[in-house]
Formats: C-alpha cells, sequence, structure tokens
C-alpha cells in the first residue's frame, strides 16, 4: 500500500516568517501534486512535479521534488495570511488509478 | 467554463436513512473520482469512472455504498442505511489527464 506522510500536520506561524512542508513515501510515484484547501471548498491543484529534482516556483512558494521521486518538499517564503488552509501533497500511480492524498498540513499565518 | 459542481452542498441525515450526492463534472471530462475527506484528513479514494464505466470501486467502505455514472456525464454516490461513521466530506473530481484533477466544493454530509 502506498503512503504519503507529511509533517508537521499543524503550524502556526506569524505573518512573514518562513516554512517548509515536507511530503515523503517509500514508494516511487509518476508525479507530485500539491494542493491547498480552503474550509468548505474542494482542493485546489497548485503544481505538478514530475521529473525527479525538479524544482518549480510559484511566486513565494516553491516546491521540489525528489530525485527518486519518493518525497517532495513545499517552501513558502515571507508567508501571509492568505496562505492559511490545508495544503495537501497528492501521488500518482498508473494511468487511471486515484491519487494518494497525505493527511495534509494546516497552515496558519497570523498578522 | 463552469468547474464541477455537487449538491447538495450540505446533508444533514437521520440515522438509517438513504441519501443520494450528486456530482456534474466538468464537461467534456472522461474520468470522474468520488473522494472521502473525515475532518482535518487528506481525501480518501473511494471509485472512479470512465464514461459510463465504474472501473475501481475498491474504496467504496461498504455494500452500503453505491455509485453510478449512467450516461458518463453526471454521478451520483448512494449511501443506503447511513451510519455515524459515514459522515464526512464527499468529494468529486473529474480529469481529462489523470494526473490533474479538478475537485468540486463537496458535500458534507453529517449523520446523527
Amino acid at each position: 500500500t502506498q503512503l504519503l506522510e507529511q509533517s508537521p500536520q499543524f503550524l502556526s506561524i506569524q505573518e512573514g516568517e518562513n516554512l517548509t512542508v515536507y511530503c515523503n513515501s517509500s514508494s516511487v510515484f509518476s508525479s507530485l501534486q500539491w494542493y491547498r484547501q480552503e474550509p468548505g471548498e474542494g482542493p485546489v491543484l497548485l503544481v505538478t512535479v514530475v521529473t525527479g529534482g525538479e524544482v518549480k516556483k510559484l511566486k513565494r512558494l516553491t516546491f521540489q521534488f525528489g530525485d527518486a521521486r519518493k518525497d517532495s518538499s513545499l517552501h513558502i517564503t515571507a508567508a501571509q495570511p492568505g496562505d492559511t488552509g490545508l495544503y495537501l501533497c497528492a501521488g500518482a500511480g498508473q494511468a487511471g488509478t486515484a491519487l494518494i492524498f497525505g493527511k495534509g498540513t494546516t497552515l496558519s499565518v497570523s498578522s | 467554463g463552469a468547474g464541477v459542481s455537487q449538491s447538495p452542498r450540505y446533508k444533514v441525515a437521520k440515522r438509517g436513512q438513504d441519501v443520494a450526492l450528486r456530482c456534474d463534472p466538468i464537461s467534456g471530462h472522461v474520468s470522474l473520482f468520488w473522494y472521502q475527506q473525515a475532518l482535518g484528513q487528506g481525501p480518501e479514494f473511494l471509485t472512479y469512472f470512465q464514461n459510463e464505466a465504474q472501473l475501481d470501486k475498491s474504496g467504496l467502505p461498504s455494500d452500503r455504498f453505491f455509485a453510478e455514472r449512467p450516461e458518463g456525464s453526471v454521478s451520483t454516490l448512494k449511501i443506503q442505511r447511513t451510519q455515524q461513521e459515514d459522515s464526512a466530506v464527499y468529494l468529486c473530481a473529474s480529469t481529462t489527464s489523470w494526473e490533474t484533477q479538478y475537485f468540486g466544493p463537496g458535500t458534507r454530509l453529517l449523520v446523527l
């Protein structure tokens, strides 16, 4: 069974701080996706990383896929209150199979 | 274009009652997934359709759960004889690419 472990589970920081969220597995994935989910809404895709060692930047967010395609990280620079939400990583295996989600990291950024 | 829509957004059911949850995927999306999300947790896979064919239902927790997509578009997830442990958010996602799934807002089910 493929599992994705996310850490930390909860993170409460002040505006302007930096943070990193980790997503680890013993399994290899074809790709890893990061989603952000706000209360009362469905997850919204932030990025998909496909190639081992790949780094993608989305404004203040930096996503990295491990060389072995088993782990990923999300780094947020100068966090803002608008970054508050549940961050989920999800691994994709073979075509036509469901995404495997981690349990998520609940981020709270206070001003 | 419209995104994935789900209805109802909230449902309160008495234990033992049957419920039906609807998903309207993005037009033209062949694949449709149902997930169950417990409070503070990540979504967990329930079932997957490609057009009208249900290709994987391995995530359905019991035979009280049934899903259909008869015309390859709208899908309905039905839960019979609801139990308190069925309380969760039920998410629907559709996609043309099996990697990039677009999620609806979910249906929040509370079983009393």
